[in-house]
């Protein structure tokens, strides 16, 4: 079965940092880009990152560049969401999704994680 | 980066037909024909019902379609059915570096 799991989600102080992952199976990994995609509690979507098959190119949304990385280990199956100095606009449900294509820069997206919740308070 | 622009609701009868538009600029939606739409029902995550402004994924309904012109995208269900009512976003690029989604469209089906 194609799947995406996600995990790491949580509740943490203004400031601080967290690292969601995503555990892919059901499919090749390193054949395909894969991205981070938010959304905020009653709102909509909001992509985030995204980064090509080889981690040879990663595209970052404005909104979290510099306090975001994402990153992925083909070995693992794995793709990966360091979060830094997070703020309470953050706060949202956080998928995993895979790209249609092997670069990053081709944004449809065909199979997602049901998500993880991140939540920035004090 | 703003969002591309949805209308917030639209409602229709079951059995008709209804479009949802998608307006941006030259530099995403009219600057390729990368646009993708996804359904989201409640506490669920999206899925993906056309990408590359009219092609359907394996197993989307052919009640489902996409077209574009210039800076406007447009996603047409036929023949609507109980189980169409969700949210409706559509998905592009600005000038292939950054992804860019919809606001979103709430589809109610009376």
């Amino acid at each position: 079965e194609v799947q995406l799991v996600e995990s790491g989600g949580g509740l943490v102080q203004p400031g601080r940092s967290l690292r969601l992952s995503c555990a892919a199976s059901g499919f090749t990994f390193d054949d395909y880009a894969m991205h981070w995609v938010r959304q905020a509690p009653g709102k909509g979507l909001e992509w985030v990152l995204g980064i090509s098959w080889n981690s040879g190119a990663i595209g970052y949304a404005d909104s979290v560049k510099g306090r975001f990385t994402i990153s992925r280990d083909n070995a693992k199956k794995s793709l990966y969401l360091q979060m830094n100095s997070l703020r309470p606009e953050d706060t949202a449900l956080y998928y995993c999704a895979k790209g249609l294509s092997s670069t990053y820069y081709y944004y449809a997206f065909d199979i997602w994680g049901q998500g993880t919740m991140v939540t920035v308070s004090s | 980066q703003s969002a591309l622009t949805q209308p917030a609701s639209v409602s229709e009868s079951p059995g008709q037909s209804i479009t949802i538009s998608c307006t941006g600029s030259s530099s995403d939606v009219g600057g390729d024909n990368y646009v993708s739409w996804y359904q989201q029902h409640p506490g669920k995550a999206p899925k993906l019902m056309i990408y590359d402004v009219s092609k359907r994924p394996s197993g989307v309904s052919n009640r489902f379609s996409g077209s574009k012109s210039a800076n406007t995208a447009s996603l047409t269900i036929s023949g609507l059915q109980a189980e169409d009512e969700a949210d409706y976003y559509c998905s592009s690029d600005i000038s292939s570096s950054t992804g860019l989604f919809g606001g979103g469209t709430k589809l109610t089906v009376l």
